[in-house]
């Protein structure tokens, strides 16, 4: 079974420039998570969505951060403008999303803004 | 406000010994917690779960322990080994299908 796919792996941009993530989940997986991982820190959860409605956004940066899911698949967060702050791993995660289910972890995108 | 809470940074323990990781957490709606393993580079990996209606969950070199009322659970590793060596964070949720809040994470090192 092939696990969560994200891309890109690396990315460095300057401050105010846009940058845009993608992941993959786990084929029937229903739920998706996006979550931010700050150097020395345990994740964050930035928005969780079932199929492709969402569940949860409340810690998400809704001024610069956006994220969506249009056919309840695939999943896309963009940063638009950058801040220094931004510099994370940003990880996304998926479930079956019918009950106690562990979250499955992509790689994650190493997000540095310069 | 950190809910959850592993206070220790690291952990280092001689092959073969148990390695004990401790995590606390705050909030008592917490009902599911679950201990990942993260490599460099790489993302974290379910390791074992454990629900508030039990004490104990085993599988095979792992146990996790829960005690509720100190709200307390530990992740006992039986023998160590090298490969376990990695970063393991406790996390917790509140109901079926809802987000993890993470602990900061502990860095085990199993020396040969």
């Amino acid at each position: 079974e092939a696990g969560v796919a994200q891309s890109p792996r690396y990315k460095i941009i300057e401050k105010r420039q846009s940058v845009a993530f993608w992941c993959n989940p786990i084929s029937g997986h229903a739920t998706l998570y996006w979550y931010q991982q700050i150097l020395g820190q345990g994740p964050k959860l930035l928005i969780q969505f079932q199929n492709n409605g969402v569940v949860d956004d409340s810690q998400l940066p809704k001024d610069r951060f956006s994220a969506e899911r249009l056919k309840g698949v695939d999943s896309t967060l963009k940063i638009q403008p950058a801040k220094l702050e931004d510099s994370a791993v940003y990880l996304c995660a998926s479930s079956l999303g019918d009950g106690y289910n562990e979250q499955f972890f992509g790689p994650g995108t190493r997000l540095t803004v310069l | 406000d950190q809910q959850v809470k592993q206070n220790s940074p690291s952990l280092s323990v001689q092959e073969g010994r148990i390695s004990i990781l401790n995590c606390d957490y705050t909030n008592s709606m917490f009902d599911y917690f679950l201990w990942y393993k993260k490599y460099p580079a790489e993302g974290p990996t379910f390791l074992i779960s454990i629900s508030s209606i039990k004490d104990k969950n085993e599988d095979g070199r792992f146990t996790v322990f829960l005690n509720k009322s100190a709200k307390h659970l530990s992740l006992h590793i039986v023998p160590s080994q090298p490969g376990d060596s990695a970063v393991y964070f406790c996390a917790a949720s509140t109901g079926a299908n809802s987000k993890l809040t993470f602990g900061k994470g502990i860095t085990l090192s199993v020396r040969p």
